[in-house]
């Protein structure tokens, strides 16, 4: 059973660019979230998805930032416009559970750097 | 607001003693505890996870004590081993409302040899 997997692993992008990070939660996980860690620090929470519906959003800078978790296909975290504090190590993790208690798995991470 | 707090941000032990990680919280809604260990450029790997039912939970070397009253928790790794060697983070989630992990800033632990 594949872990969560997601893609690129790193994504260098200029500043005023676009960043599009996708995230393939485990097999069976209906349930994805997604983290940013910014340097010397602990992941922050950003969004909760399940299949085509934003659950919570309260860890979402209000601007520039969008996610999606359509019915088919990855779920997908976008920047637009990105700036250097963007640059951080972005990770994704899946649950199955649907009664709020349980682990989360996560991915690998992308690291995005803007230069 | 930090509402996990692991104020070690390193800790060295030597093989094959007791390691103990610390952790506390200041959000009475917390219910559920887990512990990831995160080497470097990869994603956090779940440990050890505690219900707020309980006070203590045991997998293998590792163990986890929860203190509701002191809202504190700490992880026991013994006997420790090289491979421990890594950052550890510590999460915090409530039941009601949204799933979401609440993470502390991270402890990295290091093992002697």
């Amino acid at each position: 059973n594949a872990g969560v997997m997601q893609n690129p692993r790193h994504l260098v992008r200029r500043r005023g660019q676009e960043a599009r990070l996708r995230c393939s939660p485990m097999k069976g996980h209906s349930h994805v979230y997604w983290y940013r860690q910014l340097p010397e620090e602990g992941l922050k929470f950003m969004v909760y998805l399940q299949k085509e519906n934003i659950i919570d959003e309260s860890g979402m800078p209000k601007e520039r930032f969008s996610a999606e978790f359509p019915k088919e296909g990855p779920s997908i975290l976008r920047i637009q416009q990105v700036v250097r504090g963007d640059s951080a190590a972005y990770f994704c993790a899946s649950s199955p559970r649907a009664d709020g208690v349980g682990e989360q798995y996560f991915g690998p991470g992308t690291r995005l750097t803007v230069t | 607001d930090q509402q996990v707090k692991q104020n070690s941000p390193s800790l060295s032990v030597q093989e094959g003693r007791i390691s103990i990680l610390n952790c506390d919280y200041t959000n009475s809604m917390f219910d559920y505890f887990l512990w990831y260990k995160k080497y470097p450029a990869e994603g956090p790997t779940f440990l050890i996870s505690i219900s707020s039912i309980k006070d203590k939970n045991e997998d293998g070397r590792f163990t986890v004590f929860l203190n509701k009253s002191a809202k504190h928790l700490s992880l026991h790794i013994v006997p420790s081993q090289p491979g421990d060697s890594a950052v550890y983070f510590c999460a915090a989630s409530a039941r009601q409302g949204a799933q979401k992990l609440v993470f502390g800033q991270g402890t990295r632990l290091t093992i002697n040899p």
